[in-house]
């Protein structure tokens, strides 16, 4: 068990620019979560993934941001036009579930922290 | 809507001491769960614990000890006889069960220095 692995650590970025985080969820892991953390508070959820599927995505802070989990593995976080106010912690967390009802708990990454300047 | 609040923002202790950390929550669910999850430096949140609504078993852990009581909405987390190593962000955070259930409502976290 290798946990989630996220990359890149850190990214800087300029306002305006694309930039796409990954995740490698632990690999008997079915379900996949993306959430956002900024200074001073709990992490926020953004989207999740049930195999390939996206399931719930209301929660993405604009149309800017999409998400992809092809072939149900890895998956990757975009925000294209980067703003300053995205700047934040992204965090992928995975778990494994079975019944269709929440089962085990959510094992989350170290994160990757984006800066736009 | 669930809320979680986790009033105190940041404690210091010496090492050795005893220290509690508070959380309260708020949820219209008659089943949900509860946990706890620390954030080192590093960045990753490390699971610690979770708690199904029914049961109401207070639990320890080693140093780590929680306390749910229900007819309060509290779900309290105590570490006996801290270390340096115990220094994180301690974060609350509870889902309820069923459809929805992958979403958390975490609190704003409680900074937890101890001091050698």
């Amino acid at each position: 068990d290798t946990g989630v692995s996220q990359d890149p650590r850190h990214k800087i970025t300029k306002r305006g620019q694309n930039v796409t985080f990954r995740c490698d969820p632990i690999s008997e892991h079915n379900r996949l979560y993306w959430y956002r953390q900024t200074l001073g508070q709990g992490p926020e959820f953004l989207t999740y993934f049930q195999n390939e599927a996206q399931l719930e995505k209301s929660r993405l802070l604009s149309d800017r941001f999409s998400a992809e989990r092809p072939k149900g593995s890895f998956s990757t976080l975009e925000i294209q036009r980067t703003e300053q106010g995205d700047s934040a912690m992204y965090l992928c967390a995975s778990s494994y579930d079975l019944t269709g009802r929440y089962n085990s708990p959510l094992h989350f990454g170290n994160g990757t922290r984006l800066t736009v300047t | 809507a669930q809320k979680v609040t986790q009033a105190q923002t940041e404690i210091s202790v010496v090492e050795k001491e005893d220290v509690t950390l508070d959380c309260v929550y708020e949820t219209r669910d008659t089943t949900y769960y509860l946990f706890w999850y620390k954030q080192p430096p590093s960045g990753e949140l490390v699971f610690l614990i979770r708690r199904n609504s029914f049961d109401e078993q207070n639990e320890i852990s080693g140093r780590y000890s929680w306390n749910f009581q229900k007819s309060t909405s509290s779900f309290n987390f105590t570490i006996t006889a801290s270390q340096v190593v115990d220094s994180a962000v301690y974060f609350c955070a509870l889902t309820h069960s069923g459809a929805g259930s992958y979403q958390l409502t975490f609190g704003k976290g409680t900074k937890l220095s101890v001091i050698p």
